[in-house]
């Protein structure tokens, strides 16, 4: 079955302080993982996707990489404006309805 | 530009009551999908729909119902509230087979007491 665990559950950082939040997959080969923020109260909003091994997409301060068990959200000198909750998804070749399967997130906090 | 609207935004059902939440897409998509958001748990697919007239079983469809009789809409129904549907739904739309994010609304909160 394919699953999702994102790490770590909750992150507080100071305003310009790097971290990078980790995001491990098992699926039966992968179509494509997806990076999406989810404010208080609000749907999540889509940020990237990634289809292989080695790849990288950026959005300012975000940069999302791919390995074959795992993706990393890099965030850069972060600011207040960053904080959310970020979701992590994967999608299998066989998913003929698009499903994705989601991770529970990591909520992120970045203080002045 | 609306995207994904949701109806109604809050709602509070006694045990044993119905309801229908309604979702409305004018980005012309063909697939939807209703999600339930629970604490600590990742998003998890109740029902989806691959076009209009067509609907599908997802990972949790069990004391729920979907109708997708129109391109732009898809309705998800609770006939007999159950505490353990307090929740938020999403809804959320998306292109074809293709690797494309999903839009979501902006979420329903369902209290079920």
């Amino acid at each position: 079955e394919d699953q999702v665990t994102q790490s770590p559950e909750a992150l507080r950082l100071q305003e310009g302080e790097s971290s990078s939040l980790n995001c491990s997959y098992t699926v039966s080969g992968l179509r494509g993982l997806f990076w999406y923020r989810q404010d208080p109260g609000k749907g999540p909003e889509f940020l990237f996707t990634l289809y292989s091994a080695g790849e990288e997409k950026e959005k300012e301060r975000l940069k999302a990489t791919l390995t074959k068990k795992e993706s990393f959200l890099h965030i850069t000198a972060p600011k207040p404006e960053d904080s959310a909750t970020y979701l992590c998804a994967v999608q299998a070749p066989l998913s003929l309805n698009n499903d994705m399967r989601f991770g529970a997130g990591t909520r992120l906090t970045v203080k002045p | 530009n609306a995207g994904v609207t949701q109806t109604p935004k809050f709602r509070v059902l006694k045990t044993g009551q119905s309801m229908t939440l309604l979702c409305a897409q004018d980005m012309n998509h063909e697939y939807m999908y209703w999600y339930r958001q629970d604490p600590g748990m990742g998003l998890r697919l109740i029902h989806y729909s691959v076009g209009e007239g067509t609907t599908a079983k997802g990972e949790v469809p069990d004391g729920y119902n979907v109708s997708r009789l129109k391109k732009q809409n898809f309705l998800l129904g609770l006939e007999s509230a159950a505490p353990s549907q307090t929740s938020v739904y999403f809804c959320a739309s998306s292109y074809g087979r293709q690797s494309y994010g999903y839009t979501f609304g902006s979420g329903t909160r369902l209290t079920v007491v």
